[in-house]
């Protein structure tokens, strides 16, 4: 089956360090990828997106190559902020099906 | 403003009830979503519309009714059958299916049994 599987939090990071959250996949075809953020109190929000194999997506300073020979998807910034603190998804999504979501990755971003 | 919106946000359901969701978007999209929400468990869709007068279950339709009547509208009826409810339910829709890349998401309803 289509699904995603992504680093397990929370996470807990000082201002304006690196990050990292990990997601994987596991689809039959061709997947697009995403990656929605949900900030507190609020519905998920889409982030960024990569439709082919070695596409980069980014979008305010995050970042994710779609890497088909390792089936990964991670999730990069090069400085967090505490307005960055919120919950991530790994998403993936094969020709016109439904979107299927990871379990989500709670940041926590301290000043 | 476009966008979605979900009421209420916080519901409390007695044993043996039924309560509706509301959930209204005037994006003019045709596609409408709802989504389950579980800690460590992400999202998994109940039910999905492509289009007025239909819908189709998603994984975890049972417990679970829908209806279509209207495009901005896609209400989402949870009954006596679904044994554990409490739940965070998000609705979320996209211009149509093969353009449903970019899902718009409302802010979600608290559902807890009392």
């Amino acid at each position: 089956g289509n699904s995603v599987t992504q680093m397990e939090g929370p996470v807990t990071l000082s201002e304006e360090a690196f990050l990292t959250i990990n997601c994987t996949y596991t689809a039959t075809g061709y997947p697009s990828l995403f990656w929605y953020v949900q900030y507190p109190g609020e519905g998920l929000q889409l982030l960024l997106k990569a439709t082919k194999a070695d596409d980069k997506g980014s979008n305010k300073g995050f970042e994710a190559t779609y890497r088909k020979e390792t089936t990964s998807f991670h999730l990069e910034k090069g400085s967090v902020q505490v307005s960055d603190s919120a919950v991530y998804f790994c998403a993936l999504r094969v020709n016109n099906n439904d979107m299927r979501f990871g379990a989500g990755t709670r940041l926590t971003v301290k000043p | 403003d476009g966008g979605i919106t979900q009421s209420p946000k916080y519901l409390f359901r007695k044993e043996g009830q039924n309560v509706t969701l509301s959930c209204e978007q005037n994006l003019n999209h045709d596609a409408m979503y709802w989504y389950r929400q579980d800690p460590g468990q992400g999202l998994r869709l109940i039910y999905y519309s492509q289009i007025v007068n239909d819908f189709q279950k998603g994984d975890i339709a049972e417990g679970y009714s829908v209806s279509r009547e209207k495009k901005e509208s896609f209400p989402l009826t949870v009954t006596s059958a679904q044994k554990n409810p409490t739940a965070f339910y998000l609705c979320a829709s996209s211009i149509d299916m093969i353009r449903g890349e970019k899902l718009f998401f409302g802010s979600g309803t608290q559902l807890s049994v009392l």
